[in-house]
């Protein structure tokens, strides 16, 4: 079966830009989580998606928000791009909240 | 603080030779405790969590309460254990996911 997709694969903004960016969860899979890595701060948790309401959040700030639709697929925008946003951002799918997770190939985001 | 430390950034060993990679976790109820695996240009893919207690590729963490340990062994490394490995801890079973990833330790297996 098909793993997680993440489009696009590469992205090169500018600051106070905005950016999309994209996640298919493997079929069947109702949860998606994403990640945030970066060669400073590492892999950190930016927020989880279960049925399209988020359940969890990570300490980022507002700019830096999600949403879920009813085919389980999630978005991930970040508003107004500052320098320190450029890095890898992971997507993660599961059966269920708090299950085994499967990670996408990442989006690699680079903020000038 | 919910935190994950793995002391060592790179570790190097001979073929072979026995492998122990650390993990120590910051954490005040009950945990769950997993270790993560990126081989070269491939995803990061689950390896093992503590509620299986498997075995998988010759690999074994044992989670220690009391030293809040988890550190991931493996008697015989291979070539192909080369990887880099986090450590995670999932605040909250069976309950919404926020994992929390140490920095990774990059081990290098020579031949």
């Amino acid at each position: 079966k098909a793993g997680v997709t993440q489009t696009p694969r590469y992205l090169i903004k500018t600051r106070g830009q905005q950016v999309t960016l994209s996640c298919s969860p493997i079929s069947g899979h109702r949860s998606v989580s994403w990640y945030q890595q970066t060669p400073g701060q590492g892999l950190q948790f930016l927020f989880e998606y279960f049925s399209e309401t988020q359940r969890n959040k990570g300490n980022f700030p507002g700019r830096f928000s999600g949403r879920q639709f009813s085919n389980s697929r999630s978005e991930m925008n970040v508003s107004t791009l500052e320098l320190g946003d450029s890095a890898l951002y992971l997507c993660a799918s599961s059966k269920s909240s708090g299950g085994e997770q499967f990670f996408g190939p990442g989006t690699r985001l680079t903020v000038l | 603080a919910q935190r994950v430390t793995q002391p060592e950034k790179l570790l190097s060993v001979f073929k072979g030779a026995p492998v122990e990679l650390k993990c120590n976790y910051s954490y005040s109820g009950s945990p769950e405790l997993f270790w993560y695996v990126q081989y070269s240009r491939q995803r990061l893919q689950l390896l093992l969590r503590h509620i299986s207690r498997e075995s998988i590729k010759g690999f074994t963490a044992d989670l220690n309460k009391g030293e809040t340990s988890f550190h991931l062994k493996k008697p015989f490394a291979q070539e192909e254990d080369s990887a880099m490995y986090y450590c995670a801890l999932n605040p909250g079973y069976s309950s919404a996911s926020k994992i929390i990833f140490g920095s990774g330790t990059r081990l290098s297996i020579r031949p």
